[in-house]
């Protein structure tokens, strides 16, 4: 199997607080994790790219300060949203990569997270 | 700027019938390739990967590529309203996990 989690499953929070999202992969170890956006019926956004032990990867125009990521092992990696705001309001998705054969990594999702900024 | 290229949509289908859905893609390289598919208010959800040229089939979904003229599709056999979903096309140029999706097209299986 490939089970990828994620906590909180929705969060509200008031403006200018921080929100912490965890990504865990249960039953693998990710060679890598992907952190997505959505905003309604809009295509996903890659965010940035997480590898374990170091700094992740940032996808162009999206605030490395603002959008802290943490990726302290092979199944566990956090997003925090810092100084949120109503902007900020989207679902967050994340992703981790699991080797399907010798050169190929499949891309599994966890369920999102709601986000809503008030 | 690698692409990929899907028909939004809506794709609407009666019960019972095959569903075709298509994506081209422009990357030359590209190793692997993935159909997900995302309910509304969902997660996209893994359906198929396919890395060779053919067919491969996989219950009622049979996925399609055809590196030289770097298109992919996705065929849907009885199709079901539970089927009804975006279907994204994402593909993988190499060893890098990183994907490019399209758009996605929407579904609609009607009754």
């Amino acid at each position: 199997g490939a089970v990828v989690s994620q906590h909180p499953s929705w969060v509200i929070c008031k403006s200018g607080t921080s929100v912490k999202i965890e990504c865990r992969s249960l039953d693998f170890q990710a060679t890598t994790m992907f952190w997505y956006r959505q905003f309604p019926k809009q295509s996903l956004m890659l965010m940035a790219t997480s590898n374990e032990g170091s700094k992740a990867t940032y996808e162009q125009g999206v605030e490395k300060d603002k959008f802290l990521i943490n990726h302290a092992s092979l199944t566990l990696s956090t997003l925090t949203v810092t100084s949120a705001h109503p902007e900020d309001s989207s679902f967050y998705i994340c992703s981790a990569t699991k080797r399907t054969s010798g050169y190929t990594d499949t891309q599994y999702f966890g369920p999102g997270t709601r986000l809503t900024v008030l | 700027q690698k692409e990929v290229e899907q028909n939004s949509g809506p794709l609407s289908v009666p019960e019972g019938a095959i569903a075709s859905l298509n994506c081209t893609y422009s990357d030359r390289v590209s190793q692997s390739f993935f159909w997900y598919r995302q309910y509304s208010g969902k997660s996209p959800e893994l359906i198929m990967s396919i890395y060779s040229n053919g067919d491969k089939e996989d219950g009622r979904f049979t996925a399609q590529l055809n590196k030289a003229s770097q298109y992919v599709s996705l065929l849907i056999r009885d199709s079901q309203p539970s089927d009804s979903a975006t279907y994204l096309c994402a593909v993988n140029a190499g060893t890098a996990s990183k994907l490019t999706f399209g758009t996605g097209t929407r579904l609609q299986v009607t009754l």
